[in-house]
């Protein structure tokens, strides 16, 4: 069974710093690109960032370009978020997600439970 | 940025009743478009990829048609379960977008 248990989270004052994880289990981590998608309260989901399988590629929105480091380390089946300068709008869930590629069409097949930000003075 | 424009925002249905939610792309995407729903407190789950492509355990009520740039998911007989929230999300090109959302309800 695939999981994906994210961690991390909480409340912090804007212009400080967060790093968020995501263990995951019951597939082989080190074989597919990663995601992070947000959700701010009661609002649509954002895609903020993608790694590639072997972090040779990664991908940002233009929210988080230069503020967010998306990473991974295969060896402990875990993807990160690294979250600098953070702003008020910031603030969400924060869920990662396995992202599925069948040589053609990409989607994210499965989601953690998420982990919230929250990011007031 | 590729936007997706999503309706209705939200609708309401009755059991048994067919329902389509649409999605317009703001340029083709090539039917690199998903799916998903999210019940309430929940996280979002894939139902189609590829704009028709049933992901595996999804009942067959639920169908993904279109092309180009226009995309539409249909329930083919509304049930209890099926209330939730409905995004469509293309793939085509980076930053991949959302489009805001259909709220669906049982009537």
């Amino acid at each position: 069974e695939v999981q994906l248990v994210e961690s991390g989270g909480g409340l912090v004052k804007p212009g400080s710093s967060l790093k968020l994880s995501c263990v995951a289990s019951g597939f082989t981590f080190s074989s597919y690109g990663m995601h992070w998608i947000r959700q701010a309260p009661k609002k649509g989901l954002e895609w903020i960032a993608l790694i590639y399988y072997d972090s040779s590629n990664k991908y940002y929105a233009d929210s988080v370009k230069g503020r967010f480091t998306i990473s991974r380390d295969n060896s402990k089946n875990t993807l990160y978020l690294e979250m600098n300068s953070l702003r008020s709008e910031d603030t969400a869930m924060y869920y990662c997600a396995k992202g599925y590629y069948d040589g053609y069409y990409h989607s994210f097949d499965y989601w953690g439970q998420g982990v919230m930000v929250t990011v007031s003075s | 940025d590729i936007q997706m424009t999503q309706s209705p925002a939200s609708l309401s249905a009755s059991l048994g009743e067919t329902v389509s939610i649409e999605c317009l792309a703001s340029e083709g995407i090539s039917n690199d478009l998903a799916w998903y729903q999210q019940k309430s407190g929940k996280s979002p789950q894939l139902l189609i990829y590829a704009a028709s492509r049933l992901q595996d355990g999804v009942p067959s009520r639920f169908s993904g048609s279109g092309s180009g740039t226009r995309y539409s998911l249909k329930i083919s007989g509304m049930q209890p379960e099926d209330e939730a929230d409905y995004f469509c999300q293309q793939s085509y090109k980076y930053p991949y977008t959302f489009g805001a959302g259909t709220k669906l309800e049982l009537k």
